[in-house]
């Protein structure tokens, strides 16, 4: 079974841009969640899609979003890029609601914003 | 508010012994939670998982263990071994509404393990 995959695995940006990431889950799961991760800080929690719903959202700006599409494939968009939007970026999948059960991570997306 | 908190950024130990990991929480609501391992450039890959209704979950090199009046787990890696080298993360979800649709990460403890 294929796992989890994210593409780009690296992206350059510069301040004011917009950029898209995307994730395909692995096939049957439903769920998809993003993360950041920065230096010293650890996965932070973007948000979660179940069956093209939000789920739930973390403590980040509007700037940050996201969608599910029918087949489970998800998009995440960061509008108006900030220098520390710098960081990787992890998608996670999973059969049930992403902290029901574990979750299946990508390689993530390097995202640098000059 | 760190709900989830990974008090040693680092730890250094022999091939052969005993590893321990530990991870505090704050939440009295978390109800499941996970250790994950992650190599540099790689997305971090599940370990273990323990619910609230156990105290202990083994695994082969690895158990996890559960007290939930202190609030803390922790991971053990017998024997460890030098591919055991990676950064370990806690991870914990649960509560009513959204909640428990996310899982709250600790900000990882790197583990070397020398020969």
């Amino acid at each position: 079974k294929a796992g989890v995959t994210q593409t780009p695995r690296y992206l350059i940006k510069t301040r004011g841009q917009q950029v898209t990431l995307s994730c395909s889950p692995i096939s049957g799961h439903r769920s998809v969640s993003w993360y950041q991760q920065t230096p010293g800080q650890g996965l932070q929690f973007l948000f979660e899609y179940f069956s093209e719903t939000q789920r739930n959202k973390g403590n980040f700006p509007g700037r940050f979003s996201g969608r599910q599409f029918s087949n489970s494939r998800s998009e995440m968009n960061v509008s108006t890029l900030e220098l520390g939007d710098s960081a990787l970026y992890l998608c996670a999948s999973s059969h049930l609601p992403g902290g029901l059960n574990e979750q299946f991570f990508g390689p993530g997306t390097r995202l640098t914003v000059l | 508010d760190q709900q989830v908190k990974q008090n040693s950024p680092s730890l250094s130990v022999q091939e052969g012994r005993i590893s321990i990991l530990n991870c505090d929480y704050t939440n009295s609501m978390f109800d499941y939670f996970l250790w994950y391992k992650k190599y540099p450039a790689e997305g971090p890959t599940f370990l273990i998982s323990i619910s609230s209704i156990k105290d202990k979950n083994e695994d082969g090199r690895f158990t996890v263990f559960l007290n939930k009046s202190a609030k803390h787990l922790s991971l053990h890696i017998v024997p460890s071994q030098p591919g055991d080298s990676a950064v370990y993360f806690c991870a914990a979800s649960g509560g009513s509404g959204g909640s428990n649709y996310k899982l709250t990460f600790g900000k990882g403890t790197l583990l070397t393990v020398n020969p």
